[in-house]
Order: C-alpha cells, then structure tokens, then sequence
C-alpha cells in the first residue's frame, strides 16, 4: 500500500484570496499522479492526471506541478471562489490496474 | 458524464443478511473499481476488474466478493453483512492503465 499524504487536511480561504496545498508520494516506481476534486454530497471528479517530471496541468483557475524525483505535486486554486470549495484528492496509481490509492485529502473552504 | 449508475442508491439491511451492490455503466469501459468511503479513512479500494471475469483484490477486501460476467456490470457482494460495513461504496470505470477513473453516484448502506 503505497503512502500518500496531503497537506494540510483543511483550510479555509477567503473569497478571491489564491491558495495551495501539497501531496507527497513516495518517488520510487513513480509511474502517474491523479487529482480529484470532490463537493460534499457528489461523487470525485477528475482533475488532472500527470506523468512527466515538471508537469503542469491547468483548467480554468485550478493548476498543478508535479516533482516526482522527490515525490509530491501542487495544487493551486488563483483567485478562490465559493463553488471552489471541496475535498481535493491526490492519488498515484499502479500501473498494474490503474489501481489508485488516494491520499486523505485537503478539504477546502472559501468564505465569502 | 460517464454512463455510470448504482444500484440501490440507499439500503439499510440487517447483520448477516447478503447484500449486493450493482455498478452499471454504458461507456464500454475495460476497468472497474468498486470503493468505499468511510470518515477518517478516506476511499479505499475493495476490489476491482480489468476484464470480463477478470477480478482482483484491492486493499479492504475482506468480506467482500465481486462479479463480473458481462463488460457493462460489475456487482458487489457482502456475503454476510456486518456493521463496520456500514459505509458508503463508490463504483468507478476507467478506459486503462494511466486514464482518469469516472465515479458512480454511490450508494449509501447501512448495517444494523
């Protein structure tokens, strides 16, 4: 079972402020990183799925960069908004099933 | 949105009654996965399969069996409920090794 930690477990962000947290992986065996985002009540929606050292992925306000010769990837959110609030998942998968362990998430609050 | 429907979406059985959980989808998807979401733990994989009968243990398997006789389906079975199955469980497809993983809308199940 692989360890994946994400930090910090909550934040709360005021309306237009930008902010980001982490996720660490272990860099061994590295094979691809996936982010989730996940509103209460609602099933995880995909993100961003990212395999190359240096990567970085955008869609809409939302980015990320992924470091995998040490192991963790940034999430950002520039200019935070009320719907942005969520539980943000992070998760390597093994290449043998795609088979994802996910990381316990940063839960995401923006006030407005 | 990935044709991805659950069956029941709620259902609350008694300890050591069966239950079975269905994950249908119509997206031709290779990869199925079966989660469960539980406070402090996160999702975590149950099982999950890269074929028609074609199936393979995830991290929480015990007490769980799957099936998998058509492309289209994917069912979950607690042979013998107990109450720390009490949780809610998230079907998710992918195309393959590397591709996003698309989530049903869960299904809410309690054990008394």
């Amino acid at each position: 079972i692989l360890n994946v930690e994400q930090s910090p477990q909550s934040l709360h962000v005021q309306e237009g402020d930008s902010t980001n947290f982490t996720c660490s992986f272990p860099s061994s065996n590295f094979y691809a990183l996936h982010w989730y985002r996940w509103e209460t009540a609602k099933s995880p929606e995909a993100l961003f799925v990212m395999t190359l050292n240096g990567d970085e992925k955008k869609k809409g306000r939302i980015s990320a960069t992924l470091n995998t010769k040490e192991g963790y990837s940034y999430l950002y959110i520039k200019g935070s908004q009320p719907e942005d609030s969520a539980t943000y998942l992070c998760a390597p998968p093994k290449a043998a099933g795609n088979k994802l362990t996910f990381g316990g998430g940063t839960r995401v609050l923006v006030k407005p | 949105d990935a044709g991805i429907t659950q069956s029941p979406r709620h259902k609350v059985t008694e300890t050591g009654t069966p239950v079975t959980l269905r994950c249908h989808q119509t997206e031709n998807h290779r990869y199925m996965y079966w989660y469960r979401q539980d406070p402090g733990h996160g999702l975590r994989l149950i099982h999950y399969s890269y074929g028609v009968k074609d199936t393979d243990k995830g991290e929480v398997s015990d007490g769980y069996s799957v099936s998998r006789s058509k492309t289209e389906d994917f069912l979950l079975t607690l042979e013998s409920a107990t109450s720390s199955q009490t949780s809610v469980y998230f079907c998710a497809i992918s195309l393959g090794q590397g591709a996003e993983q698309y989530f049903g809308p869960g299904t809410r199940l309690t054990v008394t």
